[in-house]
């Protein structure tokens, strides 16, 4: 099994762009989880859904950041219009299910905003 | 909401043995983890012990739980070079959400 998948590992752009993280749940897995991790705040859950469908995004911080989840395989967070403030390591994570115990990481994306 | 809270830096010696201690303030905490970050990765799952239990070993770990005192810890014998990386404690209370701590940086030494 590969892992979680996560694309692209570095992104660097410029304030005000829009920036669109990639991520490949582990295949089976139901459920999907985005943090974002800064040295300030540590880990934050950003998002999590179930069977594609967003559950609980109330740790998004405001209307700038959207993801989706068009099918089991996939989902993309994305940044419009980016921020300095935004520059972090963003990681996905999936899940066998919501009551499953087990939260396996991808590697994260590094995001620096200029 | 809920605190949890690590010491942010252990040195200890190849060979020795590290304990990485963590608390929460959460009294309805179910399951308690510790997760390891080397450079550049992801967080790795080592083990996670459920509330009603007190001690989990699982080869070189050791997890001990207080729920009383809500003091988890992480005990790492023989400690290696490769041990060297970020640890972090976090629990869940209920359904999905895990409740991290900031991480501890261990650094093995030669």
């Amino acid at each position: 099994d590969a892992g979680v998948i996560q694309s692209p590992r570095h992104e660097v752009t410029e304030m005000g762009q829009e920036v669109t993280l990639r991520c490949k749940p582990i295949s089976g897995h139901n459920s999907l989880f985005w943090y974002r991790q800064t040295m300030m705040r540590g880990l934050e859950l950003l998002i999590y859904f179930n069977n594609n469908v967003p559950i609980d995004d109330s740790g998004m911080p405001e209307d700038r950041f959207s993801a989706k989840m068009p099918n089991a395989s996939f989902s993309t967070l994305k940044i419009q219009p980016s921020e300095p403030r935004d520059s972090a390591v963003y990681f996905c994570a999936s899940s066998p299910g919501p009551e499953n115990n087990e939260q396996f990481f991808g590697p994260g994306t590094r995001l620096t905003v200029l | 909401g809920e605190d949890v809270e690590q010491s942010l830096f252990l040195s200890v010696r190849e060979g020795d043995s590290s304990v990485i201690n963590c608390t929460y303030t959460d009294s309805s905490s179910t399951y308690l983890y510790w997760y390891k970050q080397e450079p550049g990765a992801g967080l790795q799952l080592l083990t996670y012990i459920f509330s009603n239990m007190d001690m989990k070993q699982d080869q070189r770990l050791t997890v001990l739980l207080n729920k009383k005192d809500k003091h988890l810890s992480l005990r790492i014998a023989d400690t290696q070079t490769g041990d060297s990386a970020i640890y972090f404690c976090a629990e869940k209370s209920s359904g999905y959400a895990l409740n991290f701590g900031k991480g501890t940086s261990l650094l093995v030494t030669p």
